[in-house]
C-alpha cells in the first residue's frame, strides 16, 4: 500500500500569510493527488486535481506542484474564509492525515 | 457534468448489514476506477475501498477486509458498498467518488 504523509499538521497563520503544505507518497504516484478542504460542519470541497489542476470555482490563490513523491499545495495570500483543515489523496486511495490551518 | 447519487444509508444495530449504492451519470463510468471513502462525526476523511474499471481489482482498508464488499454494475452506471458485521466505527456520511469528483453523501448511523 502507498502511504501518505503530510506536514506540518498544524500550521499557525495570519492572513494574507502564504501558506505551503506538503504531502510525501512512499512510493511514485506520479501526478494521481488531489487536495481537498474540510471545514466542520460542511462536505468536503475538492480544491486540486492531478497535482497542479485547479477545480472549477477554486480561487487562484490556491496552487498544486509536484510529482512523484512530493507534492506541496500553496496558499498564495491566506483569506479569513481558509482556515480549514486540508487532505491530500492519492486517487481513489490514501489520504494524508491532514493539516489545519488556524489563525495565528 | 459528473454526477454521483449516493443511496441506502440510515440506522443499523451493531452486526448488521447495510448496502449502499451509487448511481454514476455525465461520464463513462466504465472506463474509471471508483471508489467509497467516508467521514465519521468531527473526524477527518478516510478511504474505504476501490474498484478496477472492470470489477477485476478491489482494495480496502484494514479496518473493513473482511466486512465490506465493494463492486460495481458498468451496464447500470452504479456502484456499491455491501457492509456487513458493522460496527459503531463504521458511522459515518459514505461518499462515493470518482477521483476528486464526489457525491453528496450517505449517513449511515450504526447504533442499538
Amino acid at each position: 500500500d502507498i502511504q501518505m504523509t503530510q506536514s506540518p499538521s498544524t500550521l499557525s497563520a495570519s492572513v494574507g500569510d502564504r501558506v505551503t503544505i506538503t504531502c510525501r507518497a512512499s512510493q511514485s504516484i506520479n501526478n494521481w493527488l488531489a487536495w481537498y478542504q474540510l471545514k466542520p460542519g460542511k462536505a468536503p470541497k475538492p480544491l486540486m486535481y492531478k497535482a497542479s489542476s485547479l477545480e472549477s470555482g477554486v480561487p487562484s490563490r490556491f496552487s498544486g506542484s509536484g510529482s512523484g513523491t512530493e507534492f506541496t499545495l500553496t496558499i498564495s495570500s491566506l483569506q479569513p474564509d481558509d482556515f480549514a483543515t486540508y487532505y491530500c489523496q492519492q486517487f481513489n486511495s490514501y489520504f494524508g492525515q491532514g493539516t489545519k490551518v488556524e489563525i495565528k | 457534468e459528473v454526477q454521483l447519487v449516493e443511496s441506502g444509508g440510515g440506522l443499523v444495530q451493531p452486526g448488521g448489514s447495510l448496502t449502499l449504492s451509487c448511481a454514476a451519470s455525465g461520464f463513462t463510468f466504465s472506463i474509471y476506477w471508483m471508489s467509497w471513502v467516508r467521514q465519521a462525526p468531527g473526524k477527518g476523511l478516510e478511504w474505504v475501498a476501490n474498484i478496477k474499471e472492470d470489477g477485476s481489482e478491489k482494495q480496502y482498508v484494514d479496518s473493513v477486509k473482511g466486512r465490506f464488499t465493494i463492486s460495481r454494475d458498468n451496464a447500470k452506471n452504479s456502484l456499491y458498498l455491501q457492509m456487513n458485521s458493522l460496527r459503531a466505527e463504521d458511522t459515518a456520511v459514505y461518499y462515493c467518488a470518482r477521483e476528486q469528483k464526489w457525491g453528496q453523501g450517505t449517513l449511515v448511523i450504526v447504533s442499538s
